[in-house]
């Protein structure tokens, strides 16, 4: 099994739909989860941070955690094309543990 | 310049060739790595330094070998790759390596070709 599970897609939605992007994960010391954005041509920026359980919210983008499912959404409100970019989580433990990457979803905001 | 760059940003090189990749980070840090990423593969870790120290090599074949000579720069030194090396090769930055949580940072990537 691998340690973090994403769809790579490609998903392409409407512009202005509701987009739920989701990880999988088996390992249960992972503490702090991220969502990265990364454009073509250029390298990962974070999008969001959480630790432990619950959501996030910050402007268009909520991110959820349900460490009791070990799955990790990010939904994006109102998509627009400049969303359109391949999505990664990552996501590590305490103790400087180095951070584990999913594959990465490509998204396509249909204008 | 600002954040974390990366030359060149495409290389193509034939399997005999030595080159090298450079890193720069503008923010402060003291902690960099290098990632390989691959199509529809997550990016892999390589090297981690802190401090200017190898704290990570990610069972990395010797091909690539890494060198920190102070907390802004890092490099990559490429000989006898495979074709299979060919991927983008991402360099990140972060505050540190600690207990904590630290923001990756990352550089826009080197496109390597090996052909």
């Amino acid at each position: 099994q691998k340690e973090v599970e994403q769809d790579p897609g490609p998903l392409s939605v409407p512009e202005g739909a509701i987009v739920s992007l989701n990880c999988t994960y088996s390992n249960s010391a992972f503490q702090y989860f991220m969502w990265y954005r990364q454009y073509s041509r250029k390298g990962p920026e974070l999008l969001m941070y959480t630790y432990s359980s619950g959501n996030k919210e910050d402007g268009r983008f909520t991110a959820q955690v349900d460490k009791s499912s070990k799955y990790i959404s990010l939904f994006i409100r109102d998509s627009q094309p400049s969303d359109s970019a391949t999505y990664l989580c990552a996501m590590g433990g305490d103790y400087g543990q180095n951070f584990v990457f999913g594959p990465g979803t490509r998204l396509s905001v249909l204008p | 310049e600002t954040g974390v760059t990366q030359t060149p940003r495409h290389l193509v090189m034939g399997m005999t060739n030595k080159k090298s990749l450079k890193c720069e980070q503008h923010l402060g840090h003291n902690a960099m790595y290098w990632y390989k990423q691959s199509a529809k593969k997550p990016l892999e870790l390589m090297f981690v330094y802190n401090f200017k120290e190898q704290t990570e090599n990610n069972s990395v074949p010797s091909r690539f070998s890494p060198e920190c000579p102070n907390s802004s720069h890092l490099f990559l030194h490429l000989h006898t790759l495979q074709p299979e090396d060919s991927a983008l090769y991402l360099c990140a930055s972060s505050q540190d390596v600690g207990e904590w949580y630290n923001e990756q940072f990352f550089g826009p990537g080197t496109r390597l070709t090996v052909l």
